[in-house]
């Protein structure tokens, strides 16, 4: 069991909208700004999407947005497209412990 | 272009030991913290363990605390991830990753294709 909570799957329609949600605590994604977001397809190596909360590295759409309220980091993704079916990681540095986890995962449906 | 390779993986029995290694290219190695994520089959991903730039500071998992050593040669460019007793539930395709930045930033920017591990 995770200490961040994401949902198992969600599923939209090329062309709209869909959120992600990640939840944790004060401990994690409410206190510290080191969030991050990750698309994993099927036998490929995990992508960095969002950083920071709300950041995105140079390459990555701007169709991808973070953002966060008290516990709860977000990720929205507009103009849905065939390709961004895949799995999508939520990540936070955890004070408790001093190191990093990763939410369940969170597949998405195109 | 930033590469990551990893390797090192394979079959092993329990209570067994194997060393995973990192050989990074395309970037200046010390000036960046890595990290050490896995994804057992079927799994999500699963962080592992990080050390800074300099080694000075490594953190890790409950899950594998006591059992396994992370540690890097910057003259080399490798990361290495010292693994004992290992456990069934160690079965997983590991990956290495680069920082953000050299004393933990705590992202991956870049990652591995992976090295399997499996324990039986």
């Amino acid at each position: 069991q995770s200490a961040l909570t994401q949902l198992r799957s969600v599923s939209g329609s090329p062309g709209q909208s869909v959120t992600f949600s990640c939840t944790g605590s004060s401990r994690n994604i409410g206190g510290y700004d080191y969030i991050s977001w990750y698309q994993k397809h099927p036998g490929k190596a995990p992508k960095l999407i969002i950083y920071d909360v709300n950041k995105r590295p140079s390459g990555v759409p701007a169709r991808f947005s973070g953002s966060r309220s008290g516990n709860t980091a977000s990720l929205t993704i507009s103009g849905l497209q065939a390709e961004d079916e895949a799995d999508y990681y939520c990540c936070s540095y955890v004070d408790t412990h001093r190191f990093m986890v990763f939410g369940g995962g969170t597949k998405l449906i195109v | 272009e930033v590469q990551l390779v990893e390797s090192g993986g394979g079959l092993v029995q329990p209570g067994r030991s194997l060393r995973l290694s990192c050989e990074v290219s395309g970037f200046t190695f010390d000036d960046y913290a890595m990290h050490w994520v896995r994804q057992a089959p079927g799994k999500g991903l699963e962080w592992v363990s990080g050390i800074t730039w300099n080694g000075g500071s490594t953190v890790y998992a409950d899950s594998v605390k006591g059992r396994v050593t992370v540690s890097r040669d910057n003259a080399k460019n490798f990361l290495y991830l010292e693994m004992n007793s290992l456990r069934d539930e160690d079965t997983a395709l590991y990956y290495c990753g680069k920082d953000g930045g050299p004393n933990f930033d705590w992202l991956i920017d870049n990652w591995g294709q992976g090295t399997l591990v499996s324990v039986s």
